[in-house]
């Protein structure tokens, strides 16, 4: 089983910051990593696929790096509307998410 | 536009089965992989299953493995779980939902729409 840590699991950053969220694999998953964003009472929706693929609709502050084990997703400056929680996900074996990077204002 | 609409949700004693379902509309059901994802109050997302386009692989989580059971009707657009033995650690928000390919995982895959959820509450 490939276990997914995410780290941190909270940070608090202000209106324009860079912020970066780091996903570490237990084993090589290649580039099957993706990003998800998830707001209060809504269902997620994905940003990054592939490690480092802007999905259609998704502001290009948003962007993804990395392969093999160490992955990252990095806001480039921060929106009122970015605050939410991601999630990095696996899909190279039986799919899992990390545990999550609670994004909050400072 | 995809739809996905969850249903079956609700309160259940531990030891006991429930089945959920989802109705599928706006893609072509049969040419996806789906899965089931859950999120237990205030918590972070679980991958709980996923199914091949054609019913040819299922996979589980090891949380669940044994006791639930994922299943799909393509005639009929549906995709289910069914849930033995359920847990007080069960209870979550689960979601129905679309990979953007027809394997559960290896291929590359994402998940690339959802459903609202169904709640399943497990207390005695």
């Amino acid at each position: 089983d490939i276990q997914m840590t995410q780290s941190p699991s909270s940070l608090s950053a202000s209106v324009g910051d860079r912020v970066t969220i780091t996903c570490r694999a237990s084993q090589s998953i290649r580039s099957s990593l993706n990003w998800y964003q998830q707001k209060p009472g809504k269902a997620p929706k994905v940003l990054i696929y592939d490690a480092t693929s802007l999905q259609s609709g998704v502001p290009s502050r948003f962007s993804g790096s990395g392969s093999g084990t160490d992955f990252t997703l990095t806001i480039s400056s921060l929106q009122p509307e970015d605050f939410a929680t991601y999630y990095c996900q696996q899909s190279y074996i039986t799919p899992r998410f990390g545990q999550g990077t609670k994004v909050e204002i400072k | 536009e995809v739809q996905l609409v969850e249903s079956g949700g609700g309160l259940v004693q531990p030891g006991r089965s429930l089945r959920l379902s989802c109705a599928a509309s706006g893609f072509t059901f049969d040419d996806y992989a789906m899965h089931w994802v859950r999120q237990a109050p205030g918590k972070g997302l679980e991958w709980v299953s996923g199914i091949r386009w054609n019913s040819g692989s299922m996979a589980y989580a090891d949380s669940v493995k044994g006791r639930f059971t994922i299943s799909r009707d393509n005639a009929k657009n549906s995709l289910y779980l069914q849930m033995n033995s359920l847990r007080a650690e069960d209870t979550a928000l689960y979601y129905c939902a679309k990979d953007i390919g027809i394997a559960v995982a290896g291929t590359g895959g994402y998940i690339d729409s959802w459903g609202q959820g169904t709640l399943v509450t497990v207390s005695s």
